[in-house]
């Protein structure tokens, strides 16, 4: 049973415009939900992360939204950037290190 | 920021070979992880590893695979023997302590191939 899961599976915006990626969750004890950002031929790295007991998180362009009764996420980028393409995966975990990832989302922004 | 280093970045190997694959973490980290993702596609974690012994493992983590850091030198990933689906990258991972919120961070792979 997959415990992250995020859609769409690709997504595709004009730079400048805000791209909207969507992750929901199945297991309530998740209390942590990093997101990480990974380019072609590199590990993923974290970019911005979010704890239950917060419903927004905000760091320069990029926001986090949680909802924690939908147990649903997302996050914006808000003034896409070419350099922005990449494959961000939400994550999640509990009270230990260990993280499940979803499938990720492939972002491609066309200057 | 902290970098982990995965040695070598491709190793491509026949079917039943034993393969090690390195990993120099964090110098001052403590916690050790591997990943396995096929295609680009999801990570799926395999194993922590914390002061010489594997604290959990999923059910990815095969009898053919082990895990050691000998002397605090590199944390590997040893598969004897190798299997056709053993092709992915592997991603290793490190962080200071163990707790959820705690960042992990991660090599950039080693792409292994099994013929």
């Amino acid at each position: 049973q997959q415990q992250v899961r995020q859609s769409p599976q690709s997504l595709t915006v004009w730079e400048g415009e805000t791209a909207i990626l969507n992750c929901s969750y199945e297991n309530s004890a998740f209390d942590y939900f990093p997101w990480y950002q990974q380019f072609p031929g590199e590990g993923p790295a974290l970019l911005i992360s979010i704890l239950s007991v917060s419903n927004k998180k905000e760091d320069g362009r990029f926001t986090i939204f949680f909802n924690k009764r939908e147990k649903k996420l997302s996050l914006h980028i808000a003034d896409s950037q070419p350099g922005d393409s990449a494959t961000y995966f939400c994550a999640a975990s509990a009270d230990n290190n260990r993280i499940f990832f979803g499938d990720g989302t492939q972002l491609v922004v066309k200057p | 920021g902290p970098k982990v280093l995965q040695i070598p970045s491709h190793q491509i190997i026949d079917m039943g070979q034993m393969v090690t694959l390195n990993c120099d973490p964090v110098s001052n980290h403590l916690y050790f992880y591997w990943y396995k993702q096929i295609l680009g596609q999801q990570m799926e974690f395999l194993v922590n590893f914390y002061n010489g012994k594997v604290m959990e493992k999923s059910k990815l983590f095969k009898d053919q695979f082990s895990v050691e850091r000998p002397d605090g030198s590199y944390f590997t990933l040893k598969i004897q023997p190798t299997a056709l689906e053993d092709s992915a990258v592997y991603f290793c991972a490190s962080s200071l302590r163990l707790g959820a919120a705690e960042t992990l961070y991660f090599g950039s792979g080693t792409r292994l191939t099994v013929l």
